[in-house]
């Protein structure tokens, strides 16, 4: 059972460029979302989605795109990267939204020069 | 604006003491969670707190939840060095995939 899945573990961008982090889970979880991780700053909600086809913004949206077309998949798009855009980044999911926690993936370490 | 206040943020413990982590937020929730972090690692779930009152143990650590005090706490008793992590708590306020965290608490345990 692999859980939630992130690609790329680590990723280069120059400032300007466009690139996509991948998040898939196998779970049949309904709820994912999108968190950066910043030193000192916990985690922030970027997107979530509540099943395919429905998204909605979190606490920083500026500068990313989601999509859900499918139960599994969750991507994150950053349209044209930005140094402030340098984080961690944490996909995550949940069964429902009762009582569930969520689980996390292994994180993506994006770095933007 | 949701706010989720965790303190100390950071935490040096010897061995064998005791201390506790507080979590305030500012608006009604009656869930809370409580998630471990290693360093350069993902986050694993601690505990989930849905009521008044609630209270979990998992070994040395304790969570427990006052929604009335919009505050909840995780106990550390005799700690040892493998409690050495950054321990995060978080809020859903409005029952959706919603997830507000705090800033998160170091924790070091030495010798």
């Amino acid at each position: 059972n692999a859980g939630v899945t992130q690609t790329p573990k680590f990723q280069v961008l120059k400032t300007g460029q466009s690139m996509t982090l991948q998040c898939a889970q196998d779970m049949n979880h309904e709820y994912m979302s999108w968190y950066r991780q910043d030193p000192g700053m916990g985690l922030r909600l970027i997107h979530y989605s509540v099943g395919a086809g429905i998204t909605d913004q979190g606490e920083v949206p500026n500068g990313y795109n989601v999509s859900r077309s499918t139960t599994e998949d969750f991507p994150l798009r950053l349209l044209s990267a930005a140094p402030s855009q340098t984080s961690v980044y944490f996909c995550a999911s949940r069964y429902d939204r009762s009582v569930t926690e969520a689980f996390f993936g292994q994180g993506t370490r994006l770095t933007v020069v | 604006e949701l706010k989720v206040e965790q303190n100390p943020l950071f935490l040096s413990m010897q061995e064998e003491k005791n201390y506790t982590i507080y979590c305030n937020y500012s608006t009604t929730s009656d869930r809370l969670y409580w998630y471990r972090q290693d360093p350069g690692k993902s986050l694993e779930s601690l505990f989930v707190l849905l009521s008044n009152g609630a209270v979990k143990q998992e070994g040395r650590l304790m969570a427990s939840l006052d929604t009335k005090a919009r505050l909840s706490t995780l106990h550390i008793t005799a700690a040892v060095h493998d409690l050495s992590a950054t321990y995060f708590c978080a809020v859903d306020p409005s029952y959706n995939n919603d997830m507000r965290f705090g800033a998160g608490t170091r924790l070091t345990v030495k010798p």
